[in-house]
């Protein structure tokens, strides 16, 4: 089954200490991305690679890291997490470099608390 | 002005009603379209693609002005299960600008 997993699901913690949400793929797709969505705003997109070694910043890149080793792993880091990145993560993946051409699939979602 | 705005909602409508939602986008560049749904705290997931002037999928129809620059998406004989949130998704080109409108919520009742 074709599968885009993401773990913490749920994850409450404090202020400054580091932590990584991992997002991993079964599809062999080439794109993967991470968003955020807070309430009243759309998905704001963090980062997003095109391929292994391939990253850039989105729109909100601000106090996050990714890292693209592996085709199918794509974690999203928080070096020092602070309470403004309370939000509800999604990964997405997409099978060519275009997301416009290709159906964007999502992870179940990551609901971050920081305190 | 927004890149993408919908109306938050809630609308509210029974069983079997027609109901249709707008969508505006300010990038006269986009070129293709997407309607994604979201139920509550779960993923979104593709409802409807548009890269001419429309689509039609059974109960679900999309339709493009792009004089006016704005989509919507008419959806007939609403059901129980219809009940989620609405992303309109416009796209303008490269590898990020997939552009997430807020959405539009929608709950059918009986």
């Amino acid at each position: 089954e074709a599968q885009v997993t993401q773990n913490p699901r749920y994850l409450i913690t404090v202020t400054g200490k580091k932590l990584t949400v991992t997002c991993s793929q079964n599809m062999n797709h080439e794109y993967m991305s991470w968003y955020r969505q807070d309430p009243g705003l759309g998905l704001r997109q963090i980062y997003y690679s095109m391929n292994v070694e391939v990253t850039d910043k989105g729109d909100v890149p601000e106090g996050y890291k990714v890292s693209r080793k592996e085709k199918r792993n794509f974690p999203l880091i928080l070096e020092s997490p602070s309470p403004n990145q309370t939000s509800l993560y999604f990964c997405a993946t997409s099978r060519s470099g275009s997301p416009g051409a290709n159906v964007l699939t999502f992870g179940a979602g990551s609901r971050l608390t920081v305190l | 002005r927004k890149e993408v705005e919908q109306d938050p909602g809630p609308f509210n409508v029974p069983e079997g009603a027609t109901v249709a939602f707008n969508c505006t986008y300010s990038n006269s560049a986009s070129q293709s379209f997407f309607w994604y749904r979201q139920d509550c705290r779960k993923e979104p997931k593709l409802l409807m693609s548009v890269y001419s002037s429309g689509n039609e999928d059974g109960r679900f129809t999309a339709q493009l002005n792009r004089a006016s620059q704005y989509i919507s998406l008419l959806i007939r004989d609403s059901k129980l299960s219809d009940s989620a949130t609405y992303l309109c998704v416009p796209y303008s080109g490269g590898y990020n600008k997939l552009i997430f409108g807020a959405g539009t919520r929608l709950a059918v009742h009986p």
